[in-house]
């Protein structure tokens, strides 16, 4: 049974550029979940994602968007990116009626220059 | 509204000795609460989670914690520390908000173990 998958691994983009990033949950879950890791930081919570709708939003600006799928797996897109959104961006998935662990994948680490 | 406070940002240990990592969390509602580990260039990985049954919660690798209402408190102990316990250490706490349930991270906790 694979975990969550992400990819890619690492990505290297150029100020105000596009980036978009994947994530494929655990078998089983319906609800992904993207978070935003600075260096030296807890994750910070960006969104989830739900029956193929955002459920929640973090504190993040509209450059930052998702999308679900139906076979449940998610991208996340950070338009205009700036130096500020190099990170570690971490997906986690879960089951909605579960009990609300969150399985966490191995992340794309994004470097803007 | 909830958050997580670790104490901390750095423990040092010696190769069998006790481990202790604090965590103290504010939550309105009771909290589920979590302890994860994340190894250098990987994502994290949970090691127990306190979800309002026993208050001493056992996890994987030896560690524990023990939810303590009253100091709002959720440290993480092992008896013993290995070299392989080196790595960051994060809390969570987590509540209903908006029909999901949505952890809180504290900063987390550098555990170094030195021979």
């Amino acid at each position: 049974d694979a975990g969550v998958t992400q990819s890619p691994t690492h990505l290297i983009k150029t100020r105000g550029q596009q980036v978009t990033l994947r994530c494929s949950p655990k078998s089983g879950h319906d609800t992904v979940s993207w978070y935003q890791q600075a260096l030296g930081q807890g994750p910070q919570f960006i969104f989830q994602y739900y029956e193929e709708e955002e459920r929640q939003r973090g504190n993040f600006p509209d450059r930052f968007s998702g999308h679900q799928f139906p076979n449940y797996s998610s991208e996340l897109n950070v338009n205009a990116l700036l130096l500020g959104d190099s990170a570690l961006y971490l997906c986690a998935s879960s089951w909605d009626r579960g009990s609300h662990e969150q399985y966490f994948g191995p992340g794309t680490r994004l470097t803007v220059t | 509204a909830q958050s997580v406070t670790q104490l901390g940002s750095h423990v040092s240990v010696s190769e069998g000795a006790l481990v202790l990592l604090r965590c103290n969390y504010s939550s309105s509602v009771p909290p589920y609460l979590f302890w994860y580990v994340q190894y250098p260039n990987q994502g994290l990985q949970l090691l127990l989670k306190y979800t309002s049954a026993a208050t001493l919660v056992k996890g994987i690798n030896g560690f524990e914690a023990e939810f303590k209402k009253s100091e709002t408190s959720f440290h993480l102990t092992k008896p013993s520390a290995h070299m392989s316990d080196a790595a960051e250490y994060f809390c969570a706490v987590s509540g209903p908000s908006g029909g999901s349930y949505i952890p809180t991270f504290g900063r987390g906790t550098s555990l170094i173990v030195h021979p």
